[in-house]
């Protein structure tokens, strides 16, 4: 069965102390893993799309990293902003109609 | 550019009733999925509409269905509703084409409570 864990569940960090958030996925063929941000009661807003292993992408203080097996979103020198739930989901080529998320990661950045 | 919006935005009804919830796709869109979100879950796939057809459903009973309209816009509609349907309903637009569908577009959610 396909599945996507995220770890940690929740990370509370300082103003400018740089971390990441896992996403490990097992999946029958991977289409694309996607990342989202989701503010509380707010729908998840789009942040990258990694196709394959060794691709990157980076916007402002995130950056995206694809393996075989799991995807970072690395966060440099957060700020109070950048506190929100996190979601990886992937699609896969024999369920493409429907991404599959986790759980979230919930970030917290103290000023 | 408008982007996904969906109505209403609170909702409490009664067990066993019936409830239908709205959404208006992005603009140029032609794919609309819904998700279900428990709180502190992740969205759970409902089922996806693709130039008014069904399009691929999740693991959910048969008293979720749904349309989608000629204008690409969509109805969730959930009967005999339970106390575990309390939850974040989200409705995601996409283009498809080919087969190929890019990035979805999320709305802000209908927050359904059943007492």
């Amino acid at each position: 069965e396909d599945q996507v864990t995220q770890s940690p569940e929740a990370l509370r960090l300082q103003e400018g102390e740089s971390s990441s958030l896992n996403c490990s996925y097992t999946v029958s063929g991977l289409r694309g893993l996607f990342w989202y941000r989701q503010d509380p009661g707010k729908g998840p807003e789009f942040l990258f799309t990694l196709y394959s292993a060794g691709e990157e992408k980076e916007k402002e203080r995130l950056k995206a990293t694809l393996t075989k097996k799991e995807s970072f979103l690395h966060i440099t020198a957060p700020k109070p902003e950048d506190s929100a739930t996190y979601l990886c989901a992937v699609r896969t080529y024999s369920s493409a109609s429907k991404i599959i998320f986790g759980s979230g990661t919930r970030l917290s950045i103290r000023p | 550019e408008t982007g996904v919006t969906q109505s209403p935005t609170h909702l409490i009804k009664t067990r066993g009733q019936q409830v239908t919830l709205r959404c208006s796709s992005q603009s140029g869109h032609n794919t609309v999925s819904w998700y279900q979100q428990a709180l502190g879950q992740g969205p759970q796939f409902i089922f996806q509409y693709y130039r008014e057809e069904e399009n691929g459903r999740g693991n959910f009973p048969p008293r979720f269905s749904g349309l989608q309209f000629p204008n690409y816009s969509s109805e969730l509609n959930v009967n005999a509703l339970e106390l575990d349907d309390s939850a974040l309903y989200l409705c995601a637009s996409s283009f498809q084409t080919g087969g190929e569908e890019n990035g979805y577009t999320f709305g802000s959610g209908t927050r359904l409570t059943v007492v």
